[in-house]
C-alpha cells in the first residue's frame, strides 16, 4: 500500500525556521508534492520534488531524498499568515491519471 | 480564469435526503478529481475523471455515490439517502495533461453536515 507519515503539530516563533519533514511507502514512486491548506479555505500547492535535492521557491524549501523515501518543507522567515495545515503527497502508482495520496498533515502555528 | 470554483460553499441536510455538488473545472484542464476531507485529515481520493470518462473510483464511493462530468467541462457529485457520516469537506480539483502529476488545482470545497 501507499502510506505517508508526519508530524501532527509544529509550533514556531515568527520569523524562525521550521521543517517538517515526510516519510512515505509507496509501491512505485512518481514525485513528492507538498500543499498549504489554510482553515476552511482550498489545499493550494506549494513545490513538487521528483528528483533528490532540494528546490527552493522563495521563503518555502522542499528537499527530497528517494533512497530514504523522505522528504522535508523547509519554511523561513515565518510570518503569522503561515499558520496552517502543511500536506506532502504522492501520487498512486497504481493508477493513470494522478491520484494523489495524502498525509494526515501538519498544523504550523506561528507564534509571535 | 479564477480557478476551481464549487457549490455550493455549504450544505445542510437531513439524514436519508439526496444532495449534488457541482465543480466548474479550470477551463483548459482535462483532469477532474474529487477528494473527501474530514477534519484533522488529508484529502482522501474518491474518483477521477479524464474529458468526461470517469476513469478511476475509490472503494470510498459507495453506490450511493455517483459522478458526472458531462462533456468533460464540469462535474458533479452525488450523494444518495446521506448518512451522518457523509459529513465532510468534498474537495475538486483539477490539472492539465501536459502538467505535472504532482501539480492539481483544488477548489474550496463544499461542506456537507448530515443532521
Amino acid at each position: 500500500g501507499q502510506s505517508l507519515e508526519q508530524p501532527s503539530e509544529v509550533t514556531a516563533v515568527e520569523g524562525a525556521i521550521v521543517q517538517i519533514n515526510c516519510t512515505y511507502q509507496t509501491s512505485g514512486f512518481y514525485g513528492l508534492s507538498w500543499y498549504q491548506q489554510h482553515d476552511g479555505g482550498a489545499p493550494t500547492f506549494l513545490s513538487y520534488n521528483a528528483l533528490d535535492g532540494l528546490e527552493e521557491t522563495g521563503r518555502f524549501s522542499s528537499f527530497l531524498s528517494r533512497s530514504d523515501s523522505y522528504g522535508y518543507l523547509l519554511l523561513q522567515e515565518l510570518q503569522m499568515k503561515d499558520s496552517a495545515s502543511y500536506f506532502c503527497a504522492v501520487r498512486d502508482p497504481r493508477v493513470q491519471g494522478g491520484k494523489l495520496i495524502f498525509g494526515q498533515g501538519t498544523e504550523l502555528s506561528v507564534k509571535p | 480564469d479564477t480557478g476551481v470554483s464549487q457549490n455550493p460553499r455549504h450544505k445542510i441536510t437531513k439524514r436519508g435526503q439526496n444532495v449534488t455538488f457541482r465543480c466548474d473545472p479550470i477551463s483548459e484542464h482535462n483532469r477532474l478529481y474529487w477528494y473527501r476531507q474530514t477534519l484533522g485529515q488529508g484529502p482522501e481520493f474518491l474518483t477521477y475523471f479524464q474529458n468526461e470518462a470517469q476513469l478511476e473510483k475509490s472503494r470510498l464511493l459507495s453506490d450511493r455515490f455517483s459522478a458526472e462530468r458531462p462533456k468533460g467541462s464540469f462535474s458533479t457529485l452525488e450523494i444518495q439517502r446521506t448518512e451522518q457520516g457523509d459529513s465532510a469537506m468534498y474537495l475538486c480539483a483539477s490539472s492539465s495533461f501536459s502538467g505535472s502529476i504532482g501539480i492539481q488545482y483544488f477548489g474550496a470545497g463544499t461542506r456537507l453536515s448530515v443532521l
